[in-house]
């Protein structure tokens, strides 16, 4: 199994400001993928990012509001840019061992004032 | 592309009953299938997946799901409930090859009371 740790773990930050969220892992990975989990529901994919390549973001989701970093197998960061109410959720990254499995960091809570 | 549906959304059980969560999913190919359970305050934590073979799977405390190809289905059981698996239960499916990001379900809140 793959131990991920994500930094920090909760913000509150202002309207209009930046937060970075760190993942690291203990392991060399391939697939490192970016989720939320708004209030009360489920996990939407945010983008994919692979090392060496650019991230792919998903339907939605854009690489000016969330700039990805992977400069290595074992790193990641997401940046949720210029904040509104509406970006509080929790943000999960995951990634996929090499068995196939999935697994998730703890999240970062994020509250928009 | 893939979607999964989870139609319980809100469950409560009595210890010792039996639990039977349905999921289905939507996609033409071959899929990976998961379920990952989310106690309160702590974060996502694999319950049993299914890749090929046997289509009933064993996963950790007890819980086990059966994949029924025909049905698009991957419904999560447990024959006694205890007061410990109070959580959130999603299912989730990716492709057997290419998309390796997961899809997830709506989830299902199961609450056991004592």
């Amino acid at each position: 199994s793959a131990v991920i740790s994500q930094k920090p773990s909760r913000d509150i930050c202002q309207r209009g400001t930046s937060l970075t969220i760190q993942c690291q892992v203990d392991s060399q990975v391939t697939m490192m993928f970016w989720y939320r989990q708004q209030p009360g529901q489920s996990l939407t994919l945010i983008a994919t990012a692979n090392q060496g390549s650019e991230a792919t973001y998903e339907s939605g989701f854009v690489i000016d509001k969330f700039p990805i970093s992977r400069p290595n197998l074992t790193f990641s960061t997401l940046t949720v840019s210029n904040l509104s109410p509406e970006d509080s959720s929790i943000y999960l990254c995951s990634v996929e061992a090499p068995n196939n499995e999935q697994f998730f960091g703890p999240g970062t809570r994020l509250t928009v004032l | 592309a893939q979607s999964v549906s989870q139609h319980n959304h809100h469950v409560i059980l009595s210890e010792a009953a039996s639990l039977e969560l349905g999921c289905n999913y939507s996609y033409g190919g071959t899929v990976n299938l998961f379920w990952y359970v989310q106690y309160p305050g702590q974060h996502l934590q694999l319950l049993l997946k299914y890749f090929s073979g046997d289509p009933l799977v064993k996963g950790i405390k007890g819980f086990e799901a059966e994949f029924i190809k025909s049905k698009f289905s991957f419904n999560l059981r447990k024959p006694s409930v205890q007061w410990s698996d109070t959580a959130e239960y999603f299912c989730a499916v990716n492709a057997g090859t290419g998309r390796r990001a997961l899809t997830f379900g709506s989830g299902t809140r199961l609450q056991v009371q004592p």
